[in-house]
């Protein structure tokens, strides 16, 4: 029974490039949520999906970044023309019906470095 | 806006002894405290405390919540060295009717051997 999945563990990118996480929820789980964990700080809530739909994003920058999650495939969250402050752990976690913090799994991370 | 503060931010001790972390939030409709360990990879679920003053127990891990408070803590007995790990506590909200966790930024417990 495999966990969530993200990937790359690790991307590089430059300055002004594109960065896209992909992130597999659990088999069955519908919902998905990204977080954003900056150097000594704590895990930020960034935006909630279901299929196909953003049910919050009240923690997305406004700019630059976008996340989905198709009807089939992962959940992407997409940066674009990033830039130095944008490195950080990016942590998806996917739960079954909703949130209820106790069914949410979470994802061994991927982390952006942007040089 | 919604605030979840941890202390310490770091702790070193000793293995055997016991450890205590605090958490304490400010944050509007409020429904549950969560306490998760994060050691290199993804955070791992540890307690949901929804009820104030009822202790949860996991082996030498456990935890109460204080609602009057607005506080809980998290207690390792016995520590061990396999205990060392970032500590995270999160407030779940209710969110223009959606649920959120509000993370605090950890304690860093590490066990010298």
């Amino acid at each position: 029974n495999a966990g969530v999945m993200q990937n790359p563990r690790h991307l590089v990118r430059r300055r002004g490039q594109e960065a896209r996480l992909r992130c597999s929820p659990v088999k069955g789980h519908s919902h998905v949520y990204w977080y954003r964990q900056l150097p000594e700080e704590g895990l930020k809530f960034m935006v909630y999906l279901q299929k196909e739909n953003i049910i919050d994003e009240s923690g997305m920058p406004k700019e630059r970044f976008s996340a989905e999650f198709p009807k089939e495939g992962p959940s992407i969250l997409r940066i674009q023309q990033v830039v130095r402050g944008d490195s950080a752990a990016y942590f998806c976690a996917s739960s079954p019906s909703g949130p209820l913090g106790y069914g949410y799994t979470f994802g061994s991370g991927t982390r952006l470095t942007v040089v | 806006e919604d605030k979840v503060v941890q202390s310490p931010l770091s702790l070193v001790v000793h293995e055997g002894d016991t450890v205590t972390l605090n958490c304490s939030y400010e944050v509007t409709n409020f429904r549950s405290l969560l306490w998760y360990k994060q050691e290199k990879k993804a955070p791992t679920f540890l307690f949901m405390l929804t009820s104030s003053g009822i202790e949860k127990k996991s082996g030498r891990l456990s935890s109460i919540l204080d609602k009057k408070e607005l506080s809980s803590i998290l207690n390792i007995t016995a520590t061990q060295t396999g205990d060392s790990a970032i500590y995270l506590c999160a407030a779940l909200v209710l969110n223009f009717g959606n649920e959120k966790l509000t993370f605090g930024t950890g304690t860093r417990l590490t066990i010298i051997p």
